[in-house]
């Protein structure tokens, strides 16, 4: 069965850095998402993506974060200037383009962890 | 905004019995999601509701989406030890992005 990929699996970063925490969506999907899970904690919404720009985005994802399909198959998200409280799981998830009745599968996550 | 609460928060239980969970929303849904999530993992779709009243199974598992479309539970009957994990709802209107929001979460422990 298609499944979405994320990576890395982990990364480490010093606070002030940028970071890109990557995805490939399942193929044949056209909706795309970024949600962030802190330790211990519900899973939240970033942002959606669809047509090549944001349609959705959380007071999360402020003006530190962007996310980008730079071609057919990857989805990234880049932190500008991570803070110690970015440190979290990321899911990466997508969905088909028919409405409505398609539930989105997400990928395993990046945990981002900053020191 | 929008808030699932789900409970209980931990179910502690013995391999074989069986579980129920629930979760509850002040705000309408058109959808409703049921995911589990095993550590260091993302979360697996279980069942997915579109349809007020609607109970859908799938293996031992069973869900219903609420009448008022601001509730769901789920089932689990006879529960063995790889049923442990977070159990999460979800929630989506249909709009432009069908952006998910996600319950609290109920920690399943199953003892063999």
């Amino acid at each position: 069965e298609p499944e979405v990929t994320q990576t890395p699996s982990h990364q480490v970063t010093q606070m002030g850095q940028e970071v890109i925490l990557r995805c490939v969506p399942i193929s044949n999907h056209l909706y795309f998402y970024w949600y962030r899970q802190i330790l211990g904690q519900k899973v939240e919404f970033l942002v959606s993506f669809y047509n090549n720009e944001i349609s959705e985005k959380s007071e999360i994802f402020d003006d530190q974060f962007s996310v980008e399909r730079p071609d057919g198959s990857n989805f990234t998200l880049k932190i500008r200037s991570t803070k110690l409280e970015d440190s979290a799981m990321y899911f990466c998830a997508s969905r088909h383009p028919r409405q409505g009745r398609q539930p989105q599968h997400f990928g395993d996550g990046t945990r981002l962890s900053i020191l | 905004g929008q808030q699932l609460n789900q409970s209980p928060q931990s179910m502690f239980i013995q391999e074989g019995e069986d579980v129920s969970m629930n979760c509850t929303s002040s705000s309408i849904f058109n959808t409703w999601l049921w995911y589990k999530q095993d550590p260091g993992e993302g979360p697996v779709l279980l069942i997915a509701l579109y349809k007020a009243g609607e109970l859908t199974s799938n293996g031992r598992l069973t869900a219903q989406f609420g009448i008022t479309r601001k509730d769901s539970f789920l089932n689990i009957s006879a529960s063995i030890p790889s049923d442990v994990g977070i159990y999460f709802c979800a929630g989506s209107s249909w709009g432009a992005t069908n952006k998910l929001i996600f319950g609290t979460g109920t920690l399943l422990a199953v003892q063999p």
